[in-house]
C-alpha cells in the first residue's frame, strides 16, 4: 500500500533552522508530484508548493514563496520541507501528500507538528 | 488565484439524515474538484475527484455534484463517523492549489 511518513514532531525557538521530511513507499515516488500544506492550529487547509521528485520541478504559493524550500532526494524517496529561520507564526501541523494527475491528493502523510517557541 | 468558498461555516444535522454542504469557485474550474474530510487528530482523506468521482473505499452514500463554479458534497444519510470538517480543493491552476474555509459538520 501506498505510504507517505513523516519526520517526527519538532520543537524549535525563533530564528532557528529546519527541515521536515517526507519518505514515500510503494509507488513509483519519481512519477507524482508531492505537495506540502499547511494546518495552523484550529484552522483549515493552506496549499503551499509542490515538488516533482523526479527532476525536482517545484512552485510555491505566492504565500509562501521565499518563506520556505522544498527539495526532494529520489534515491532515498524522500521529500524535505525547510525553514532557514523560524518564526512563531510557523507554529501548525504540515502534512505532505501525493498529487494526482487528476489535480487530487490521494496519499497523506500523518502530519509533522512544528512549535516554534522562545 | 481562485478562492473557493464553502458554506455553511457549520452544518448541525441529525444521524440518518441528508447533509449537503456547497463550495463555490470565484472563477469557472470546470470539474477540477475535490472533497476531502478530516476528522480530529488525523489526516485530510479524499473523498471526492473530478468533482463527482469517489476515490477508492469511499461509501456510496457520498456524492459529489457540480461543475463550473458551483459544487455540491451529499452525504446522504449521515453515519456517526461522518461527523468532521469537509474541504473542498480546487485544481483548475495546478500553480496556484487553493482550498476552502471548511465545513464543519457537527451532530445536531
Amino acid at each position: 500500500e501506498v505510504q507517505l511518513v513523516q519526520s517526527r514532531a519538532e520543537v524549535k525557538k525563533p530564528g532557528e533552522s529546519l527541515k521536515i521530511s517526507c519518505k514515500g513507499s510503494e509507488y513509483s515516488f519519481t512519477n507524482y508530484y508531492i505537495g506540502w500544506v499547511r494546518q495552523m492550529p484550529g484552522k483549515g487547509l493552506e496549499w503551499m508548493g509542490i515538488i516533482y521528485p523526479g527532476d525536482s520541478d517545484t512552485r510555491y504559493s505566492p504565500a509562501f514563496q521565499g518563506q520556505v524550500t522544498l527539495s526532494a532526494d529520489k534515491s532515498i524517496n524522500t521529500a524535505y520541507l525547510q525553514w532557514s529561520s523560524l518564526r512563531a507564526s510557523d507554529t501548525a501541523m504540515y502534512y505532505c501528500a501525493r498529487l494526482r494527475a487528476q489535480g487530487d491528493f490521494d496519499y497523506w502523510g500523518q502530519g509533522t507538528l512544528v512549535t516554534v517557541s522562545s | 488565484e481562485i478562492v473557493m468558498t464553502q458554506s455553511p461555516a457549520t452544518l448541525s444535522v441529525s444521524p440518518g439524515e441528508r447533509a449537503t454542504l456547497s463550495c463555490r469557485a470565484s472563477q469557472s474550474i470546470s470539474s477540477n474538484l475535490a472533497w476531502y474530510q478530516q476528522k480530529p487528530g488525523q489526516a485530510p482523506r479524499l473523498l471526492i475527484y473530478g468533482a463527482s468521482t469517489r476515490a477508492t473505499g469511499i461509501p456510496a452514500r457520498f456524492s459529489g455534484s457540480g461543475s463550473g463554479t458551483e459544487f455540491t458534497l451529499t452525504i446522504s444519510s449521515l453515519q456517526s463517523e461522518d461527523f468532521a470538517v469537509y474541504y473542498c480543493q480546487q485544481s483548475h491552476n495546478w500553480l496556484l492549489i487553493t482550498f476552502g474555509q471548511g465545513t464543519r459538520l457537527e451532530i445536531k
